[in-house]
């Protein structure tokens, strides 16, 4: 069983500020990495998926990196803006797909 | 846009009640999932499926049914609502790819009085 595990669990961030969040797992041994965008009263949206290791994906402001060796992918976001507070969810993909607990994020005007 | 539609998006019941909650994509996606979520906890996926007459069991152990009768139809049946039931159930699909993304529904709030 995929264990994702995510961190900080919560964030508050300046707006103007940039930051990024972990997402952790213990096996290469999957299809592929999911980055989701979950804002309240939305359903969740996908911004990224990754699959190699070394992968780099980027829209906007808005960039990942994914590191299947060491076991991590970061999730970063450049100069925030209030628009940008929302839960990131992280998924693994193998036969099925295991969320992580996300990172909410709050970004203070 | 996500064409994937769950209904109710809330509802309320007494305990002992049958309920189920819908879910259906226009998308023609073969692959279906259910997931739980309570308050500050993480997605659980509790069923999914592959297919027409294709369903599994999640990591998370659940009480309710599914069914694939139909590729773009899934719902979620529990025949007798308990107050442990509360949570939201959210719906989503992909397609036949292991790197596709999901797609997901509005979900559904539901609340066992």
């Amino acid at each position: 069983i995929l264990n994702v595990e995510q961190s900080p669990q919560s964030l508050h961030v300046q707006e103007g500020d940039s930051t990024n969040f972990t997402c952790s797992f213990p096996s290469s041994n999957f299809y592929a990495l999911h980055w989701y965008r979950w804002e309240t009263a939305k359903s969740p949206e996908a911004l990224f998926v990754m699959t190699l290791n070394g992968d780099e994906k980027k829209k906007g402001r808005i960039s990942a990196t994914l590191n299947t060796k060491e076991g991590y992918s970061y999730l970063y976001i450049k100069g925030s803006q209030p628009e940008d507070s929302a839960t990131y969810l992280c998924a693994l993909r193998d036969d099925k797909i295991i969320f992580g607990k996300g990172t909410r994020l709050h970004i203070l005007p | 846009e996500a064409d994937i539609y769950q209904t109710p998006r809330y509802l309320v019941i007494g305990t002992g009640k049958k309920i189920t909650l819908e879910c259906s994509q226009t998308m023609g996606h073969d692959k279906m999932y259910w997931y739980q979520q309570d308050p500050g906890m993480e997605l659980h996926l509790i069923h999914y499926s592959y297919g027409v007459n294709s369903t599994e069991k999640g990591d998370l152990s659940s009480e309710s049914t599914v069914s694939r009768i139909r590729t773009e139809h899934f719902p979620l049946t529990l025949e007798s609502a308990r107050p442990s039931h509360t949570s939201q159930y959210l719906c989503a699909s992909s397609g036949g790819q292991g790197y596709e993304k999901l797609f997901f529904g509005s979900g559904t709030q539901l609340s066992v009085l």
